[in-house]
Formats: structure tokens, sequence, C-alpha cells
């Protein structure tokens, strides 16, 4: 696709519940990152990918919290047992390389946990 | 300790006038930055970004900012703005080393007074 798509866009879930929120990065992006916007706060960043592997996974902020990456190229963060806490919008990077290079932004998902 | 620190969390302006938004930096070698804004309702977008050379850099919608090494500082400008700059900005740093991420200030939300 040309940019980086998210999916859902919305998700409504009850405390306790597990969520999966998909990445789709644009083709070719080896770099991918998560982070998390709670309402009217900055980025908070979440964890980074390197083609399969998470050199730096060190904003997780709980082990409720964990990702993985498929073949270079979809991401999947999950979200076990989650709390009010964690409601908030949960954005998607990719860039072509890690660092240096621009990050292109998916639209996000906006998590909503009752 | 890599971080962005943006001091200003609401800034208004007039419709025409001239802009600054601050942002300081503590990056431990020589640091890659960039200006991110979030329109409404929209993804966040790269304005512009500096790795090195001239430390006045050009951006998209006529917007610039200049790197200062003595004082830690990228501070994006524009000379008149727009009524549709009304959005949030974000200031980053990010290194060149294959495991480095990018660290994301806290914003600057901007309000155009009619």
């Amino acid at each position: 696709g040309a940019g980086v798509s998210q999916s859902p866009s919305n998700k409504v879930t009850e405390k306790g519940k597990d969520v999966e929120l998909r990445c789709d990065p644009i083709s070719g992006h080896t770099a991918l990152y998560w982070y998390r916007q709670s309402l009217g706060q900055g980025l908070e960043f979440l964890i980074y990918f390197q083609g399969n592997s998470a050199p730096d996974k060190s904003g997780l902020p709980s082990d409720r919290f964990s990702a993985e990456r498929t073949g270079g190229s979809v991401s999947t963060l999950t979200i076990q047992r989650t709390q009010q806490e964690d409601s908030a919008v949960y954005l998607c990077a990719s860039s072509l390389g890690p660092g240096t290079d621009t990050q292109y932004f998916g639209p996000g998902t906006r998590l909503t946990v009752l | 300790a890599q971080s962005v620190t943006q001091p200003d969390i609401h800034i208004t302006v007039s419709e025409g006038a001239s802009l600054e938004l601050r942002c300081n930096y503590s990056y431990g070698a020589t640091p890659y930055l960039f200006w991110y804004v979030q329109s409404p309702g929209q993804g966040l977008q790269l304005l512009l970004k500096y790795f090195s050379g001239d430390t006045l850099v050009q951006g998209i919608k006529g917007f610039e900012a200049e790197f200062k090494r003595s004082q830690s500082s990228f501070n994006l400008r524009k000379p008149s703005v727009h009524w549709s700059d009304a959005a949030e900005y974000f200031c980053a740093v990010g290194g060149y080393s294959s495991a480095s991420k990018i660290i994301f200030g806290s914003g600057t939300r901007l309000s155009i007074r009619p």
C-alpha cells in the first residue's frame, strides 16, 4: 500500500480482555515502531523492530504487553488482561532503516477499555 | 540519557504573526533532529529534519528550524502563520546507531487567533 495501515481503527473492549492491534508497514521498510499516545500526552515509545527482531523493548509498560513481527513486515501488538489505563491511541510507524530515517506514521488504533 | 524537552505546552498566536516553537535535546552523540506535525484527526507528518551540514533547515509548509549545538536547541519557526497551522507539533531526536530509536518530546499545541 501507499502508507502505513493499522487495524482496527477503533477498539472498545472490557477490562480483563485481551486485544490485538495490527500494523502493516510500508513495503520495504525494515524498521517498525509502536508508540502510545494518551489523551493530551506526547508519544510514548513502546517497542522498535529492525527486521523481525526487537533491539529495544524498553518502552513496554508491563509484561501484559507484547509484540511480534513476522516476515519483516506485519506487526501485532498484544495487550493481555487490559486495564482502563491502557486506553489510548496506539500508533505504528515504519522507516527504511533505523534511527536516522524518516518515520511514516499510520492513522492509529484508538483503544478504549471499559 | 537521551531526552527532548518542549517547554511550551500550548501557544496561541494571531494569524499572520511569526511563530517560534522551542525544542531542547539531550543526546550523547551527534543528534539527528526532526519536527513532526499532528493536525486534528490526522496522522503525524514530517515537517523537516536535520542530519548534518547547514544548520538552518527548510521544511514543508513554509517552516524552518535552526540547529544550535551550543544551546542544544532545534527551534521551529515560521514567519507568518495561517489558520491551517493549528495543530500539535512534536520535536524528536534520533541517532545513527542501528539500534537507536527516535525519542519524541511531549508536544506543543498551537492555536491560531483569527
